[in-house]
């Protein structure tokens, strides 16, 4: 099984600033890399896949970059709705999530 | 629009079993495969296997093997998760969710159901 890593797990930020969440797999995958969004009581939206590609309607404040074992995940300019718990996940073999990063209000 | 709308919440004593069904809508059913996914309270994401609609096909997570069964109904566009010998750590949240691609799988999970709360509790 592949092992997802994601740092930090919470992240305090204030509206307006620029975030970097990162995330980390016990052996390469490749491109295989997906991000998510999860909001208290919904369920993951998907954010990004292939580590840099914008899922349908996400907004260009979200960008995904890194291959092999080191992904990051980057919101430009952090607005009151992104507040929420972020998951990568890889699927070069049987899908496995990372913890997750809750991103808060400062 | 895509929709996969699932059960109501269940509540199951250890040792029975639970069924979590998916209904689609929005787009052709045996074209995506569906996969299961759950998520303890409070925790993380973890996946339980995909079934392939077309055709029946399943593949599961090795933790499950011998526990889950997913089926599918094509004629109502509906998926179906068995989970059987319910243990009190398989109180979760359980979704449905469809994957990214058309015709194989990906891996990539794109539509999510709004999810099904099966608690387990003597």
């Amino acid at each position: 099984e592949i092992v997802m890593t994601q740092s930090p797990a919470t992240l305090s930020v204030s509206p307006g600033e620029r975030v970097t969440l990162s995330c980390r797999a016990s052996q390469s995958v490749s491109s295989n890399l997906a991000w998510y969004q999860q909001k208290p009581g919904q369920a993951p939206r998907l954010l990004i896949y292939g580590a840099s590609t914008r899922a349908t309607g996400i907004p260009a404040r979200f960008s995904g970059s890194g291959s092999g074992t080191e992904f990051s995940l980057t919101i430009s300019s952090l607005q009151s709705e992104d507040f929420a718990v972020y998951y990568c996940q890889q699927y070069n073999k049987w899908p496995t999530f990372g913890p997750g990063t809750k991103v808060d209000i400062k | 629009q895509v929709q996969l709308v699932q059960s109501g919440a269940e509540v199951k004593k250890p040792g029975a079993s639970v069924m979590v069904s998916c209904k689609t809508s929005g787009y052709p059913f045996t074209d995506y495969f569906m996969h299961w996914v759950r998520q303890a309270p409070g925790q993380g994401l973890e996946w339980m296997g995909w079934l392939n609609p077309n055709s029946g096909f399943t593949k599961y997570a090795q933790r499950f093997q011998g526990r889950v069964t997913m089926t599918r109904d094509t004629s109502i566009s509906t998926a179906y998760m068995e989970l059987s010998g319910l243990r009190s750590d398989d109180t979760a949240m359980y979704y449905c969710v469809r994957d990214l691609v058309t015709i194989a799988v990906a891996g990539i999970f794109d539509y999510w159901g709004q999810g099904t709360l099966v608690t387990v509790s003597s």
